[in-house]
Order: C-alpha cells, then structure tokens, then sequence
C-alpha cells in the first residue's frame, strides 16, 4: 500500500521560514493536499493541489511537490501556527494521510 | 456556509453496535462525497472510507473493510458510520468530511466537529 512519511516534528522561531516534507514514491504525479489540526480542533486545509490555497489561509502557507517529496512553507511563522500538520494524497480510490508534523513555534 | 454537524460523544461497551451521523446542510448534499476520519488520542489522522450521497456507493480501507459500514440517506442528508460490534480500539474521535469535487486528487474541504467514541471492555 501507498505510504507517506513526515517527520515527527519541526521547530522554528517566530518570524522565519517552516518547511515540513511529506515523502511519497513519485508523489510528484499526485496531487497533495495539506491539513492544519490545533488541540481539540477539527483539521482544517491549508494547501490543496499542491499549491492552491483555500480562501481566508494566509499567504504566508505555500506548497509545492515534485519527484518524490511535497514541502510545506510557512514564509514568517506565527505563534499561532503551532498545530499538528498532515499531508495527504490519493492512492487509486483510495486516500493516504502522512502521519502528521508537530510544528512548535519557539 | 456549508456544515457538518456529527452527532454526539458515545460511550458503549464491547460487543454493542453503534451508528454515528454526519449531518450535512447548506450545500447540495448529493453533490459531494462523504467521507470518515478517525483519530486515536494523541495519533494521526486515519482514511476509513468514502461514501457517495447521491448513489450510496462506498469506498474502504483495507484496514477498516468488514468492520464498519458506511451509508448515506439524502433524503435527510445525513450520513452514518456504524458498527455492529464494537472493541476497545475502536475508542477514538472519528469525523466526517465533505470531498471538495470529483475530480481526481481532490482534497476535503468541510469537516464535522467531530465525535468522540469510547468502548470499554
């Protein structure tokens, strides 16, 4: 079956740049969709199709992916960016969720 | 805007059975496919399956085919995931999300609030 990996977890300082990897054999040739989930909260899309942003996400989330890995930027973190983030794509009809970032702003 | 509002925490005990809904509203319900998220406590987000509102045809994970099933009633436009008997690692907030389109590769882009189920053994 189709797998995605994450790194458990990514720090960075308020104001610089975040990028969080989902790896995914040719992952390239999938489009990848990217979910934020805060404590206690439903998970919420922040990239879709690679690099579409949803309306009301700010500029600040970009995406992109190609051969085998997408990246998630986040260009001058905020505090309240720090969230669990997952990638997600589809395998045939059926969907793959990577196993989720911890970003802690610190 | 468009809503997906899950029923309510359950608290059941091994062996029983369970039906949990999604009920969706300010959308064309039969437009867009349903589908079923679980999350174990302090775990990642897990696909179950995926259900067509509008024809009733689903979709499953291996991991979960033959445990749950999942339905949709567009008359009421609310769809279920059910269990007939549940086990203690079934404990766990399952939700539910709207397919944003038809179109391969696309992405959820409306969740319910969630529905937190606990078993005991």
């Amino acid at each position: 079956s189709y797998e995605l990996t994450q790194p458990p977890s990514v720090s960075v300082s308020p104001g610089q740049t975040a990028s969080i990897t989902c790896f995914g054999d040719k992952l390239g040739n999938r489009y990848v969709s990217w979910y934020q989930q805060k404590p206690g909260q439903s998970p919420v899309v922040v990239i879709y199709q690679d690099n579409k942003r949803p309306s009301g996400i700010p500029e600040r989330f970009s995406g992109s992916n190609s051969g085998n890995t997408a990246i998630l930027t986040i260009t001058g973190t905020q505090a309240l960016d720090e969230a669990d983030y997952y990638c997600q794509a589809w395998d045939s009809s059926t969907v793959v969720f990577g196993g989720g970032t911890r970003l802690t702003v610190l | 805007e468009v809503q997906l509002v899950q029923s309510g925490a359950e608290v059941k005990k091994s062996g029983e059975s369970l039906r949990i809904s999604c009920k969706g509203s300010r959308y064309s319900f039969t437009r867009h496919w349903i589908t079923w998220v679980r999350q174990v406590p302090g775990k990642g987000l897990e696909w179950i399956g995926t259900v067509d509102p509008d024809d009733s045809h689903t979709n499953y994970s291996p991991s979960f085919q033959g445990h749950v099933t999942i339905s949709a009633d567009k008359s009421i436009t609310t769809a279920y995931l059910q269990w007939n008997s549940l086990k203690a690692s079934d404990s766990a907030t399952y939700y539910c999300a709207r397919l944003a389109t038809t179109a391969p590769g696309t992405h959820f882009d409306y969740w319910g609030q969630g529905t937190l189920v606990t078993v005991s053994s």
